[in-house]
């Protein structure tokens, strides 16, 4: 059964540096692309960014390159978000989500990518 | 980067209702639409891909149309258990943008 299990809640203070986890387990760990996702309160869901784990390549979303880094241990099968200086307004609930994919063509190959895999979140509160 | 504009933000229906969530994309993305449910409390879960195809297992009031800048997601006769907020997303290009939302409510 393919698992994606996230690290406890945390409390920072602002300012304060934070490493969040997901483990995974299941399946070839470096196959897939494992994403994040960010949930404000009372807020919609946000892309965040995704990476590789078989390379390290990583993507992220404008909105949040340079605010956080994504990264991967792959001895563990643990992919982690990381914030060096954390803000009130990163408050939030975090999912890490495994990209599926189905590949559709013979010749001409089609890619698409979906979450289909979800860890069940790490709420991460940062106050003074 | 690609937008993905969803409407409407709010919906309220009843049970057994037929309704329709649209998502626009801010550039041609062929098929490239996954749409997902979630639920307070809950995790995310993943409906539709490639813009019409059902993941194993959701129910077949839950169908998925559209390409290029246009795509719907329609639930026939609505269930209690359907109400949630709806969520599209574009994969046709990194970074893989999720729309806002439409929350689903009960009428």
């Amino acid at each position: 059964e393919v698992q994606l299990v996230q690290s406890g809640a945390e409390v920072r203070e602002p300012g304060e540096s934070l490493k969040i986890s997901c483990k995974v387990s299941g399946y070839d760990f470096t196959k897939n692309w494992i994403g994040w996702v960010r949930q404000r309160p009372g807020k919609g869901l946000e892309w965040m960014g995704i990476i590789f784990p078989g390379d390290s390549d990583t993507r992220y979303s404008p909105s949040f390159e340079g605010q956080v880094s994504i990264s991967v241990d792959k001895s563990i099968s643990t992919v982690y978000l990381q914030w060096n200086s954390l803000k009130a307004s990163d408050t939030a609930l975090y999912y890490c989500a495994r990209q599926g994919i189905t590949i559709f063509g013979l010749i001409n190959q089609h890619y698409y990518y979906y979450m289909d895999v979800w860890g069940k979140g790490t709420t991460v509160t940062v106050s003074s | 980067d690609i937008q993905m504009t969803q409407s409407p933000p709010f919906l309220s229906a009843s049970v057994g209702d037929r309704v329709t969530i649209s998502c626009r994309a801010s550039q041609s993305i062929g098929n490239y639409v996954n749409w997902y449910q979630h639920k307070p409390g809950k995790v995310p879960d993943l409906l539709i891909y490639a813009a019409s195809s059902s993941r194993t297992g959701v129910p077949s009031r839950f169908a998925g149309s559209g390409s290029g800048t246009d795509f719907t997601l329609t639930i026939n006769s609505l269930q209690p258990e359907d109400f949630a907020t709806y969520y599209c997303q574009q994969s046709y290009k990194a970074p893989y943008t999720l729309g806002q939302g439409t929350w689903l409510e009960v009428k």
